[in-house]
């Protein structure tokens, strides 16, 4: 069974502080892809990663894939109030099957 | 475009009652997930469509959870009889490109089911 473990479950910070949400598996992945989701809502897409060591940045977002496609990170700049919610990742493999992290719940505040 | 669909945004039951829900996904998508999340957790795959046909549906609890995709397009979740623990968030996606592990996945708002 693929399981993808996020860490930490909860993050509370002020806002323009710095901050790293890890997601990893002892499985590989072909594709990595991290979603937020607001309360009431259902999760929006904000990147997809598909090569080992690949890294993608968004605004002040930043995404890794690990080279051995198993891990993953997110990075957060000067994280705003805008910035709350729930963040999980989601690992794509042979199948057609998306399998979705434990997720970390970030608060931030003004 | 029209979003994914879903209702009832909310429902209560009493255990041992059962509850349908419904959904529309984006027209021309071809693939179909019902999710199951519980509060504060990541969604967990319940039953994925390719148009009308089940890929996936081994976590499906089918002694209590049916599920179908009559023509390709809607969708509806059956819970019959409902237990606590089924109280949770029920979330439709469907998503264009296949497989998807590639494709990005769009969904609902969610059904939010609590069972007293």
């Amino acid at each position: 069974t693929q399981l993808l473990e996020q860490s930490p479950q909860f993050l509370s910070i002020q806002e323009g502080e710095n901050l790293t949400v890890y997601c990893n598996s002892s499985s590989v992945f072909s594709s990595l892809q991290w979603y937020r989701q607001e309360p009431g809502e259902g999760p929006v897409l904000l990147v997809t990663v598909v090569t080992g060591g690949e890294v993608k940045k968004l605004k002040r977002l930043t995404f890794q894939f690990g080279d051995a496609r198993k891990d993953s990170s997110l990075h957060i700049t000067a994280a705003q109030p805008g910035d709350t919610g729930l963040y999980l990742c989601a690992g794509g493999g042979n199948t057609d099957k998306l399998i979705f992290g434990t997720g970390t719940r970030l608060q931030v505040f003004p | 475009e029209a979003g994914v669909a879903q209702s009832p945004r909310y429902k209560i039951i009493e255990k041992r009652q059962s509850v349908a829900f419904w959904c529309n996904p984006i027209s021309g998508h071809a693939t179909l997930y019902w999710y199951q999340q519980i509060l504060g957790q990541g969604p967990k795959l319940l039953i994925q469509f390719q148009n009308n046909g089940v890929v996936d549906d081994s976590q499906l609890p089918k002694d209590r959870f049916s599920a179908e995709r009559l023509k390709g397009v809607d969708s509806t979740l059956k819970i019959q009889p409902a237990k606590l623990e089924d109280s949770a968030v029920y979330l439709c996606a469907s998503s264009f490109r296949r497989p998807a592990n590639t494709g990005e996945l769009f969904f609902g708002e969610g059904s939010r089911l609590t069972v007293l």
